[in-house]
């Protein structure tokens, strides 16, 4: 049973368009919720997170929504470049918790 | 500051051999985990470990095994590899258990054959 759902494999945006990335949980104790980035051969590296106590953060290009009552949260790319392509993954965990839950993954190719 | 380094890049292992997968980090993290990177599945928590000296099971901790003997070591032990365990590997660490940002090394890609 998985507790976090990415249920896009891959997402195809033209450059300069909007990236919208989908993400679902079913656990109501998760409490943080972050995004990964990863390229081919290296590891994931931290992108941008939010805490259930904020249903928006905002980074840059970069934008997470959390809509608690769904339990979704998307992560939002404006503009999209090219070097946005990479698999994202948005793993979620509790305060306190060691324990970080991951979902499959969605590769987002951003065309030039 | 290298950050989080795995020993082999990649390997390809005759199933019943053993194998241990190396990582090292020098940001004096006190947590350290292993994940295995599956496609469909994502990253899986293999095992971890909240400070130097203690470690727990992940999510599929079966046919691995781990210790923690100082800060920056934190080797993955296959005794009989299997098939199934071809995955790519990761190893990750964060400022200490519960730290919600974790760091992650490059990855090492087994094969067992």
């Amino acid at each position: 049973d998985q507790q976090v759902k990415q249920n896009s494999p891959s997402l195809s945006v033209q450059e300069g368009r909007i990236s919208i990335l989908n993400c679902d949980y079913t656990n109501s104790m998760f409490d943080y919720f972050l995004w990964y980035k990863k390229y081919p051969a290296e590891g994931p590296t931290f992108l941008i997170s939010i805490s259930s106590i904020k249903d928006k953060n905002e980074d840059g290009r970069f934008t997470v929504f959390l809509n608690k009552s769904a339990k979704h949260l998307s992560l939002h790319i404006v503009p999209s470049q090219p070097g946005d392509s990479a698999v994202y993954f948005c793993p979620t965990t509790y305060t306190g918790g060691f324990k970080t839950i991951f979902g499959a993954g969605t590769r987002l190719f951003v065309k030039a | 500051i290298a950050g989080i380094t795995q020993a082999p890049t990649s390997q390809i292992l005759a199933a019943g051999r053993r194998m241990t997968l190396r990582c090292t980090q020098d940001m004096r993290h006190n947590a350290m985990y292993w994940y295995r990177q599956d496609l469909g599945l994502g990253l899986r928590l293999i095992h971890y470990s909240n400070t130097a000296g203690t470690t727990g099971k992940g999510e599929v901790p079966d046919g691995y095994s781990v210790s923690r003997a100082n800060t920056d070591d934190f080797p993955l032990t296959l005794a009989s590899a299997v098939p199934s365990q071809t995955s790519v590997y990761f190893c990750a660490s964060s400022d200490f258990s519960g730290a919600l940002t974790q760091y992650f090394g490059p990855g090492t890609r087994l094969t067992v054959l």
